[in-house]
């Protein structure tokens, strides 16, 4: 299976300040014959259902604000956010679809300083 | 709108069975494939597979084979996820969630999750 290994697991940012978190794979998760990334960003709000953020690395889902960005390839991924608002506190989670079965990185919680 | 609306929560003695629905709206549902998602209390999100709409044919990650069955109703937009011998281990959320059929875009819309308790 492929592993995704999120970092850090938490971490607390200022409002309006940029938010990084990161996600690396055990294994490529780049199909070669289209260049395209197999790697997905969630958001999960506490008792809500996970939302889609980003799929392909860098696509943003319709409606995501352009404040999130996804970026990297291969193995090493990254979710940005720019200008941390209020209701962005959240978990989040990266998750590979380029093989069966797919796997979730354990979650980086994103919180207020 | 595509809506994915799930039954409600249940509460199971060990050893009993539960089936699950998530009724699907608002799209075509035999062009999307429906994956099923475990997240235990306080832990985080478990895949446990999905079923492709169009031919039926289910498939299971490691540690969900055995007990676990995903099956259809396409005249209903349904699909279902039924349990078996329910463990104390089996206490999460469930959540259905809709993908293309080639699993290559993400899931891009969730139902709102069922909470499965199981508790002597």
């Amino acid at each position: 299976d492929i592993v995704m290994t999120q970092s850090p697991d938490s971490l607390a940012v200022s409002l309006g300040e940029r938010a990084t978190i990161y996600c690396k794979s055990s294994q490529t998760v780049l199909l070669s014959s289209n260049n395209k990334n197999y790697l997905a960003w969630y958001q999960q709000k506490p008792g809500q259902p996970p939302k889609l953020l980003i799929y392909w690395a860098s696509t943003r889902e319709s409606g995501v604000p352009d404040r999130f960005s996804g970026s990297g390839s291969g193995t090493d991924f990254t979710l940005t956010i720019s200008s941390l608002q209020a209701e962005d506190v959240a978990t989040y989670y990266c998750q590979q679809h380029y093989r069966t079965p797919q796997t979730f990185g354990q979650g980086t919680k994103v919180a207020i300083k | 709108q595509v809506q994915l609306v799930q039954s409600g929560s249940e509460l199971k003695r060990p050893g009993a069975s539960i089936k699950v629905s998530c009724k699907a709206s608002g799209y075509r549902f035999a062009g999307f494939a429906i994956n099923w998602v475990r997240q235990a209390p306080g832990q985080g999100l478990e895949w446990m597979g999905w079923i492709n709409t169009s031919t039926g044919k289910p498939t299971y990650a490691q540690g969900f084979t055995g007990r676990f069955v995903f099956s259809l109703d396409t005249s209903l937009g349904t699909a279902y996820l039924q349990i078996s011998r329910l463990r104390a281990e089996d206490t999460a959320v469930y959540y259905c969630a809709r993908d293309t059929q080639w699993l290559d875009r993400g899931l891009d819309f969730w139902g709102q999750g069922t909470l499965v308790g199981v508790s002597s």
